[in-house]
């Protein structure tokens, strides 16, 4: 089984605060991916990665930044977090090349900027 | 722009009743679409993929059809139970493999 794990499951910060939240799969999935989930909003892609090093913006990139320096960890960053960063954050990986695209989603982390 | 529309209310029905929650989607020509279960304070998780030559496709309780004229898919749960009480979304393809969501629609699955 696929297993993503993200690096907290609830996390307050204040805010001009830097932040890091840190995803691993353990898979060998080339691609993975940042969303943030709001009530109403639904899922919106912040980042992706489809390699090691390589990034690109999703819908919503401003205000983030991502790592990805090994295959298996992606790194979400708020250079200075703000309250209309609160928010669910979701990763995800997924192995192209099978035809199906299909994500698997780590449990989320539940972020307040105060 | 590509857009994709699910019912924003709850449904609600009664246990042992079908199910059945609807996605719809415009400016889209995708070669196939899925479906995810998200319960409360948790990730999605992968249920069905469906792909624009199939009709329909059945897995345990679980019906999806994808009318690619209509630009519409159907997810039917039936025999429903209140452990199917969660949001489902659909989501379609982009670019890089990515997927788009809809929002997603509540079930609510009452005994």
């Amino acid at each position: 089984d696929v297993k993503v794990t993200q690096s907290s499951r609830y996390l307050v910060k204040r805010t001009g605060e830097k932040v890091f939240l840190e995803c691993v799969q353990d898979m060998d999935h080339e691609n993975m991916f940042w969303y943030r989930q709001d009530p109403g909003l639904g899922l919106r892609l912040i980042y992706f990665s489809y390699d090691v090093k390589m990034k690109e913006k999703g819908d919503i990139p401003e205000g983030y930044s991502v790592s990805r320096e090994k295959k298996e960890r992606f790194s979400l960053i708020l250079e200075s977090a703000s309250t209309n960063q609160t928010s669910m954050y979701l990763c995800a990986s997924s192995l192209p090349g099978e035809g199906t695209d299909t994500q698997y989603f780590g449990p989320g982390t539940r972020l307040t900027v105060l | 722009s590509q857009k994709i529309e699910q019912n924003s209310e709850a449904l609600n029905i009664q246990e042992g009743k079908t199910a059945t929650l609807t996605c719809n989607y415009t400016n889209y020509s995708p070669a196939y679409l899925q479906w995810y279960r998200q319960d409360p304070g948790r990730g999605p998780v992968f249920l069905l993929l469906i792909r624009e030559n199939e009709k329909e496709k059945r897995k345990e309780r679980l019906k999806v059809t994808f009318d690619t004229t209509l630009k519409q898919s159907l997810f039917h749960i039936t025999a429903s139970q209140p452990a199917d009480s969660a949001t489902y979304l659909c989501a379609l393809v982009g670019g890089y493999s990515t997927l788009t969501f809809g929002k997603g629609t509540m079930l609510l699955v009452s005994p």
